[in-house]
């Protein structure tokens, strides 16, 4: 299995320009998490999907932010207007089932800089 | 989640044991103990879990203190690869949160040649 793809890796964009990052989790994974890091705040949970239903979006900072999953193999993030403190990796990770038991599986992240 | 307590870093020689620690005083007892490990530059992966009786992979041992307030994991032979740092996590599964997965600020282990 390839593991958790996102695309891209790496983006440089303008402050106020929309942003999309892209996740494909892993085939038969039903939960899908996007994460935020950061120094300043390490790694947070922005939006947790289940079956491709958002299920928890408490995380996400503010309406500039949206996740959509259009079906199980594709997910998006979208930053619109993007502002320089947007700058940081954001990461995707799909897990298998609903139990807490069950390990979460990273992809290698997006690297956003926002100047 | 509860919260978890662990040493900001850690050193280990090349082919030794390393054994990372991690307190969870306020631990309940549908907590499991969680370990993923960050490599540079790479996303979070999962290492070991355990609810109560130590456990063994091929990545790792955990050991869990018969009160569970702490728990530590054992690499057994570090590599150079094994550099990373690696969160201790409490994952509560009888709640509807028991979903997420909530990172500090882990220890991070160095490797020395």
């Amino acid at each position: 299995d390839a593991g958790v793809i996102q695309s891209p890796r790496h983006e440089v964009t303008e402050m106020g320009q929309e942003v999309t990052l892209r996740c494909k989790p892993i085939s038969g994974h039903n939960s899908l998490f996007w994460y935020r890091q950061t120094m300043m705040r390490g790694l947070e949970l922005l939006i947790y999907f289940n079956n491709n239903v958002p299920i928890d979006d408490s995380g996400m900072p503010e309406d500039r932010f949206s996740a959509k999953m259009p079906n199980a193999s594709f997910s998006t993030l979208k930053i619109q207007p993007s502002e320089p403190r947007d700058s940081a990796v954001y990461f995707c990770a799909s897990r298998q089932g609903t139990s807490a038991t069950y390990e979460q599986y990273f992809g290698p992240g997006t690297r956003l800089t926002v100047t | 989640d509860a919260k978890t307590t662990q040493p900001n870093s850690m050193e280990s020689n090349e082919e030794e044991p390393v054994h990372l620690p991690c307190n969870h005083s306020t631990i309940s007892g549908t907590d499991y103990i969680h370990w993923y490990r960050q490599l540079p530059s790479q996303g979070p992966e999962y290492v070991i879990h355990g609810l109560t009786s130590n456990v063994n992979n091929r990545m790792a041992s955990l050991a869990i203190a018969e009160d569970r307030k702490s728990s530590t994991l054992i690499l057994h032979r570090a590599t150079l690869r094994d550099a990373a740092v690696y969160y201790c996590i409490l994952r509560d599964t009888s709640g509807a949160g028991s979903y997420q997965l909530t990172f500090g600020k882990g220890t991070k282990l160095s490797v020395i040649p």
